[in-house]
């Protein structure tokens, strides 16, 4: 199994450009994250999905959206970059929402905005 | 809102030395407590988890963690580290209920001397 994969590793984007950030998991979970992590803050969860079709807003949801695919994928799109969304992002999952079950993390994609 | 601290962001320590890093939250209600390691250049995976039982909970490669809730405390602990330790140390907190939304702290940063 290869777990929680995303693409891509790297990206470099200029102001106002738009990306998707690829996220799969092939554990069958129902959960899944998108976290942003930043030098000392920590990680920030910006949206989830409680289970296929449904998504909601973390804590740091603007300037970005969300589309469950299906219940392996979970993209995260930026529409029009800003520099302030430079960022490693992780995209997460578990088996289920409720707050018995570990989170297992991908790689991160590291993306900067100029 | 619930928030986590982690007051030590950097710990420098040699092989062998005990290691205690502190974790605060703060919410009066019933939490789930978590430590995440991220060794260099890879992704986030879980030493230790609290639900509820025993407050002295053990993890994987010898880590273990004291929940003192009068204290709203779950400090990881380690006797004696090695050089294989060095990484990035994250205390995640959720509610014991609904939908399990994780809260980060900053993290620390561990390098183990050899």
């Amino acid at each position: 199994n290869a777990g929680v994969t995303q693409t891509p590793k790297f990206q470099v984007l200029k102001t106002g450009q738009s990306m998707t950030l690829q996220c799969a998991q092939d554990m069958n979970h129902n959960s899944m994250y998108w976290y942003r992590q930043d030098p000392g803050m920590g990680l920030r969860l910006i949206y989830y999905s409680a289970s296929e079709g449904t998504t909601d807003k973390g804590e740091v949801p603007n300037g970005y959206n969300v589309s469950r695919l299906n219940k392996r994928e979970f993209s995260l799109r930026l529409e029009s970059a800003a520099p302030s969304q430079t960022s490693v992002y992780f995209c997460a999952s578990s088996e289920a929402g409720d707050n018995y079950n570990e989170q297992f993390f991908g790689p991160g994609t590291r993306l900067t905005v100029l | 809102a619930q928030s986590v601290s982690q007051h030590n962001h950097h710990v420098i320590l040699s092989e062998a030395a005990s290691l205690e890093l502190g974790c605060n939250y703060s919410y009066g209600g019933t939490v789930n407590l978590f430590w995440y390691v991220q060794y260099p250049g890879q992704h986030l995976q879980l030493l230790l988890k609290y639900f509820s039982g025993d407050p002295l909970v053990k993890g994987i490669k010898g880590f273990e963690a004291e929940f003192i809730k009068s204290k709203f405390s779950f400090n990881l602990r380690k006797p004696s580290v090695q050089w294989s330790d060095t990484a990035e140390y994250f205390c995640a907190v959720t509610l014991n209920t609904g939908f399990q939304k994780l809260v980060f702290g900053t993290g620390t940063r561990l390098l183990v001397s050899p």
